[in-house]
């Protein structure tokens, strides 16, 4: 059974750093994208940005490059979100989430995690 | 920027059959993939529809997707409806500039 599991949510002060972990299982990690994707409270889903399968490639939202740095550690099937200059507006659920497999890139999700929670307060 | 657009709801009744739009905001939704996620309340996103039309495995055959080139637009379609089927639903597709895109979600409404 495929299973992601986050942590690493907490609060933290306006312009604070963060870094989220994604622990992945029941599938070969290394042949697959994967994604991080958050949801604001009462909002809707907002994807943050996505890894390919080897880590040479990353793509980020507009409202977070420069700032959020997506990795993954294939050698212990673990993704990671570091956020660096946390906004209030930054405060969301974050999902990890299992993209397509190797070679394609841009297919979407298709398995999700459970969600850990930012919150950037004062 | 590419933007997807769904209505903010819709409503029917159980046994009876929606559909729920999804528009591109420019060129061809016809070029990428359109997936499809359903959320219930407290939890999170499953995937309903994935490749504009494939369901992955234990989702039942009354979801359906489809495209319609001279709309724009992306369809899910869920027959026989149930309560169990009452949530939000999110189409999602990739644009030009290798970002993922969500619609802002419908939600569904079984009454």
């Amino acid at each position: 059974e495929v299973q992601l599991v986050e942590s690493g949510g907490v609060v933290v002060q306006p312009g604070g750093s963060l870094t989220l972990s994604c622990a992945a299982s029941g599938f070969t990690f290394d042949d697959y994208t994967m994604h991080w994707v958050r949801q604001a409270p009462g909002k809707g889903l907002e994807w943050v940005s996505l890894i390919s399968w080897d880590g040479d490639s990353t793509y980020y939202a507009d409202s977070v490059k420069g700032r959020f740095t997506i990795s993954r550690d294939n050698s212990k099937n673990s993704l990671y979100l570091q956020m660096n200059s946390l906004r209030t507006e930054d405060t969301a659920f974050y999902y990890c989430a299992k993209g397509p497999e190797r070679p394609a890139i841009f297919h979407g999700m298709d398995v999700w995690g459970q969600g850990t929670t930012v919150t950037v307060s004062s | 920027n590419f933007m997807l657009t769904q209505p903010h709801s819709v409503s029917e009744s159980p046994g009876k059959t929606v559909t729920i739009s999804c528009t591109g905001s420019s060129g061809s939704i016809a070029s990428n993939y359109v997936q499809w996620y359903q959320q219930r309340p407290g939890s999170a996103p499953t995937t309903v529809i994935y490749e504009d039309n494939l369901r992955p495995s234990g989702v039942p055959d009354r979801f359906s997707g489809s495209i319609d080139s001279s709309s724009n637009s992306a369809s899910l379609t869920i027959s026989g409806l149930k309560t169990e089927d009452e949530a939000d639903y999110y189409c999602q597709s990739y644009d030009s500039n290798n970002h993922e895109v969500f619609g802002g979600g419908t939600k569904l409404t079984v009454l």
